[in-house]
Order: structure tokens, then sequence, then C-alpha cells
């Protein structure tokens, strides 16, 4: 079974500024994916951005990265320079690739960004 | 480029009452279809997926069903609603191959009251 953890309810962050969003998980298998989606208040889940286990380097999306540190099974996600239109709650998620499985959730981080 | 709809997008019903909620995707063909529902504050529960017509999973057995009667369509239904059921409930699609992220619709807000 998968385990995603997101230790962080809540982050503020000031616009222009980074911030980095907290994603642990657990899995035993050798091939999985690593998932980040955004949910802003209208409710729409966007998906952002995607780490492979096999990848070699770090994914990047414009303003978003993901730090991807297999030995410690974290994926954080960073998001340069941010904007208010970042306020948002953020899940982390995870789905193996041995036989058919689907997306396990984070609990989420509500992301606050002040002017 | 692939687009998916929900509707209604709002939803009001008494307990006891059933419940129908259709998805609907264009410009892809044979997805895999997912049913999550999110309670206020919380993240998401898959419900159900399929991975072509007529193939249904379960994830939670309750008092939920889903039904694909055809390739880019996926039903959510109850014959009786509880109060319990209340949610923000979202449909998914994923291509099956590479990564095979999920993409969202814009969801189902369903009151039972």
């Amino acid at each position: 079974a998968q385990k995603i953890t997101q230790t962080q309810p809540g982050m503020f962050v000031q616009e222009k500024e980074a911030v980095t969003l907290d994603c642990t998980y657990d899995t035993s298998d050798p091939s999985y994916g690593l998932f980040w989606y955004k949910q802003p208040s209208s409710g729409e889940m966007i998906f952002l951005i995607y780490q492979g286990s096999y990848d070699q380097q770090n994914a990047t999306e414009g303003r978003y990265s993901l730090n991807f540190q297999k030995a410690r099974k974290s994926a954080n996600l960073v998001i340069s320079a941010s904007q208010l239109g970042d306020s948002a709650m953020y899940f982390c998620a995870t789905k193996t690739y041995s036989g058919y499985s689907t997306l396990t959730f984070g609990k989420g981080t509500m992301l606050l960004v002040s002017p | 480029s692939q687009t998916i709809h929900q509707w209604p997008a709002t939803l009001v019903q008494p307990v006891g009452s059933p419940l129908s909620l259709e998805c609907t995707v264009e410009g892809t063909s044979n997805p895999n279809l997912y049913w999550y529902r999110q309670a206020a504050g919380r993240g998401l529960q898959l419900l159900f997926y399929s991975v072509g017509i007529g193939q249904i999973s379960s994830e939670v057995p309750q008092n939920l069903s889903a039904s694909r009667p055809q390739d880019r369509q996926f039903i959510l239904s109850s014959k009786k609603l509880l109060l319990s059921d209340s949610g923000f409930y979202l449909c998914a699609w994923s291509g099956g191959q590479g990564a095979d992220e999920q993409y969202f619709g814009p969801g189902t807000r369903l009151t039972v009251t």
C-alpha cells in the first residue's frame, strides 16, 4: 500500500518569495510516480507537475519544481516567485506502475500568499 | 484538446432521494475514468474507477454505485442518499499511458438535507 504524508496543514508566504511544500511518501514498489495538484477555491483539481521514480533530474514546470530526494522518500514542491493566484490547497499524490494502481493523495497543504 | 464535463455543478437533495451525477470526456478515446469524493476540508477519497465500458472497480463499498454506459461517460448514482453522502464529487480521466496523470472535472457540490 502507498501512503502520502503532508505535514504542513497551512503555509504563509509573501508575494514574490519562494515557498516549499513538504511531501513524504511510503511505497515498496520500485517503479512509481509522484504528482502535485493545486485546488483553488473553485474546487477544480489542477495537475501541476510529475516526477518518475527513475527520473534522474528533478522535474520543473515554469515556476514549479519538484525537489525529489529518493533516499529520504520526499518529493517537495517548490514554488518560486509566489503570486497571489497561487493561494490554494496543494495535494501531493503517488501511484505505482507495477500492475494497475490509482492515485493515493495526501491530506493537502493550504498556501496563502500575501501582498 | 481534451475536456471533461460534470453536471450538475451544485445539487441539494433530501435524505432518501436518488442521485445521478454525470461526467463526460471529450477529445480522447478509451480513457480511464474515476470518481472521487472530497469532504469539507479533507483530502480526496477514490470511490470508483473504470478502465473500459462496463468495467467498474469499487474502492469503498457504500450506497453509491457507478456505471459506464459509453466510452467517455461515467455516471455516479445512489438509490437513497444519506446525510454522509454530502461532499464535493470530482470526476477525473487519465490516458493509461506514461505517467498516467489524471485530469479533473469542475466537480459537483452535493448537499444532502
